[in-house]
């Protein structure tokens, strides 16, 4: 399995705070994405990223941002949950931006 | 933009039967094709691929085709276990700016009976 891992794996806050959650990898692979899953959606992409400093927008990227200050971490911020954040969030990492390897994902509550 | 589509389900099969979910995308240029399986409480795993037209994915039985004229990547194994029981993605990636985000069916239930 590739090395991948999130944390954290659950997490429940409250409309308004702000909320991270981290992704790290250790196979040194370029590129990272963000992504969520909800029911009848399958996976959207968030944002993602192209090497340390270097991200871009995804599909529904409005009220999330990220950043990738080394190439083993890739940070997502909600600045201010909202109760349509309510998701299971992964991460996928790729050498060759082709496909993708995922995390095991986080389960995030916004209540 | 790019899209794809899939059979929602659930799709409830007995052992060793035969098994296709259907895969159709819509996108410009030359995707690359994916199916990923789901299991329950997991993450997504790379289950095969295709990157060129007429190439053949396999891996642990299953197989798909990549047929460019009639954009479709059908998922298909000969005898099914319950052990296959998961949800399954069709993904393309398209190439945009130098990254290849994925762009995702919506998942197909797949219930296997003994």
């Amino acid at each position: 399995d590739a090395g991948i891992t999130q944390s954290p794996r659950h997490k429940v806050t409250e409309t308004g705070t702000p909320v991270t959650l981290r992704c790290h990898q250790t196979e040194n692979h370029r590129y990272m994405y963000w992504y969520r899953q909800d029911p009848g959606h399958g996976l959207r992409l968030i944002h993602y990223s192209y090497g340390v400093k270097d991200t871009d927008k995804g599909e529904v990227s409005d009220g999330y941002s990220v950043s990738r200050s080394k190439t083993e971490d890739f940070l997502l911020t909600l600045e201010s949950a909202t109760s349509s954040q309510t998701s299971v969030y992964f991460c996928a990492i790729s050498e060759s931006g082709q496909g993708g390897y995922f995390g095991p994902g986080t389960r995030l509550t916004v209540t | 933009g790019d899209s794809v589509t899939q059979m929602e389900g659930p799709v409830t099969l007995s052992e060793e039967a035969f098994l296709t979910i259907n895969c159709t995308y819509t996108a410009t240029g030359y995707p690359s094709l994916f199916w990923y399986v789901q299991y329950p409480g997991e993450g997504l795993q790379l289950l095969l691929k295709a990157t060129k037209a007429d190439d053949k994915g396999s891996n642990k039985g299953f197989e798909a085709t990549y047929r460019k004229e009639t954009t479709s990547f059908h998922l298909e194994k000969g005898s099914v276990q319950v052990s296959d029981s998961a949800v399954y993605f069709c993904a393309l990636s398209a190439r945009r700016g130098g990254a290849d985000g994925l762009t995702f069916g919506k998942g197909t239930h797949l219930i296997i009976q003994p």
